[in-house]
């Protein structure tokens, strides 16, 4: 079964770039790696997605290594309503939709 | 409706009793899902549909836990004899498809119904 990790937590000041990584050691071969965001009492909406080096929409970007084993979400210039929890979500070699535990963003004034 | 709907947003059951969860998705989304999420944890994939069939039922955590889907519409989640420990919020989410060439459809997430055991 596939493992997504991410840090439980991050702070950050408004202004700032963002970097939050998840290990995916058993991403299936074809599949993509996408990440969310959840705001409290909301369900998750989604942010990007991306297969292999870099993808950049108007809200993040995302890079990914060859390896695929990771990926790290960017936030540039974060606000205080990015404060939020981020997952990844990846399907392993089972077919198995894994979320990350989530890491929980607070950014500062 | 604009987005995915669920029903009831709260549910306080005592423990033994069946409980079901109702998840109306977008209309013309093929695919379904239900996740749970216990308090200040991540999200536990339960199972998905596509059309009305479920091709994995090994993400509910037990047998007590089924899930349908007919008409490729609305879909309802049974937690037959409730424990304390099904407590959580369980969301319902649909996407256009499940993927295509890998390329996971973007999952559109109701608003949750949160479910207490006595």
């Amino acid at each position: 079964l596939a493992k997504t990790t991410q840090p439980i937590s991050m702070d950050s000041y408004e202004g700032q770039e963002v970097n939050i990584t998840c290990s995916h050691n058993n991403i299936a071969t074809n599949d993509y790696i996408t990440w969310y965001q959840q705001f409290p009492s909301q369900g998750p909406r989604f942010i990007i997605q991306g297969y292999k080096t870099k993808v950049t929409n108007e809200v993040a970007s995302l890079f990914i290594p060859a390896d695929r084993k990771s990926s790290t979400l960017s936030l540039p210039r974060v606000s205080l309503s990015d404060t939020a929890v981020y997952y990844c979500l990846v399907g392993d070699r089972g077919g198995k939709l894994i979320f990350g535990q989530g890491t929980e963003l607070s950014v500062k004034p | 409706g604009a987005g995915v709907s669920q029903s009831p947003s709260n549910k306080v059951t005592e423990k033994g009793k069946d409980v079901e969860l109702r998840c109306d998705p977008i209309s013309g989304h093929t695919a379904l899902y239900w996740y749970r999420q216990s308090l200040g944890q991540g999200l536990e994939f339960l199972i998905y549909f596509q059309g009305n069939s479920a091709p994995d039922k090994s993400g509910l955590p037990s047998d007590r836990f089924s899930a349908e889907r007919t008409g490729g519409s609305v879909s309802t989640l049974t937690i037959q004899r409730t424990q304390q420990e099904d407590s959580a919020v369980y969301l319902c989410a649909s996407s256009l498809r499940v993927s295509s060439s890998g390329r996971r459809d973007e999952q559109f997430f109701g608003p949750g119904t949160r479910l207490t055991v006595l």
